[in-house]
């Protein structure tokens, strides 16, 4: 069964904290996303990898970055939140191809910037 | 740039059908897909179009017309496990990435 985790469920931060969030996923898949997910708008794409170490801007980069050290496991980083960063954030991973792969979601992390 | 439009809400009566449709404006076409998400859970694939017709997958169904710029989401014989919002997304033409509609919330009443 595939599998895509994230390190929290709901998360209460400060303005102004470093905050990470973690996605791992067991499928092998090269294709690793993080959006984030607000009412009326829909899922908008942070950052996205395509391999290990490789990372490319989405429709809303400022004010994250990424991390992907390995395969599985890909971190979206909150320099310093803000309140404008409350939201649900979901991570996503697909395998690499041009065909009908479908993008397979994580739980999500309703993170609140107090 | 994308532009992906979705009704934002139908309400829809159980054992009925119900048809979401989604226009699409993009630079670069690689596939459609939906996505169908209950409240406080992920996405989770219903369907994917990338040539013009109609995909039926069983009280589901997705068509798509590329010169048109438009797909919907068919869904019959409702049930009130359908209640649900359901997510358009398109796939340009290079790499995986998907830009999404904002979601139509469905709700099936009794």
């Amino acid at each position: 069964d595939v599998k895509v985790t994230q390190s929290s469920r709901y998360l209460v931060k400060r303005t102004g904290e470093k905050v990470f969030l973690e996605c791992v996923q067991d499928m092998d898949h090269e294709n690793m996303f993080w959006y984030r997910q607000d009412p009326g708008l829909g899922l908008r794409l942070i950052y996205f990898s395509y391999d290990v170490k490789m990372k490319e801007k989405g429709d809303i980069p400022e004010g994250y970055s990424v991390s992907r050290e390995k395969k599985e496991r890909f971190s979206l980083i909150l320099e310093s939140a803000s309140t404008n960063q409350t939201s649900m954030y979901l991570c996503a991973s697909t395998p690499w191809g041009e065909t009908g792969n479908e993008q397979f979601f994580g739980p999500g992390t309703r993170l609140t910037v107090l | 740039g994308q532009n992906i439009d979705q009704p934002t809400e139908m309400t829809a009566t159980e054992g009925a059908i119900v048809q979401i449709n989604c226009t699409y404006q993009t630079s670069g076409f690689n596939g459609l897909f939906w996505y169908q998400q209950h409240a406080g859970e992920a996405p989770t694939f219903l369907s994917y179009n990338v040539l013009d017709g109609l995909e039926e997958k069983g009280r589901f169904s997705s068509f798509l017309s590329r010169s048109k710029g438009y797909s919907y989401l068919l869904l019959k014989e409702l049930q009130m496990k359908d209640s649900a919002s359901y997510l358009c997304a398109v796939r340009k033409a290079a790499g995986n990435k998907l830009t999404f509609g904002g979601g139509t919330r469905v709700l099936v009443k009794p």
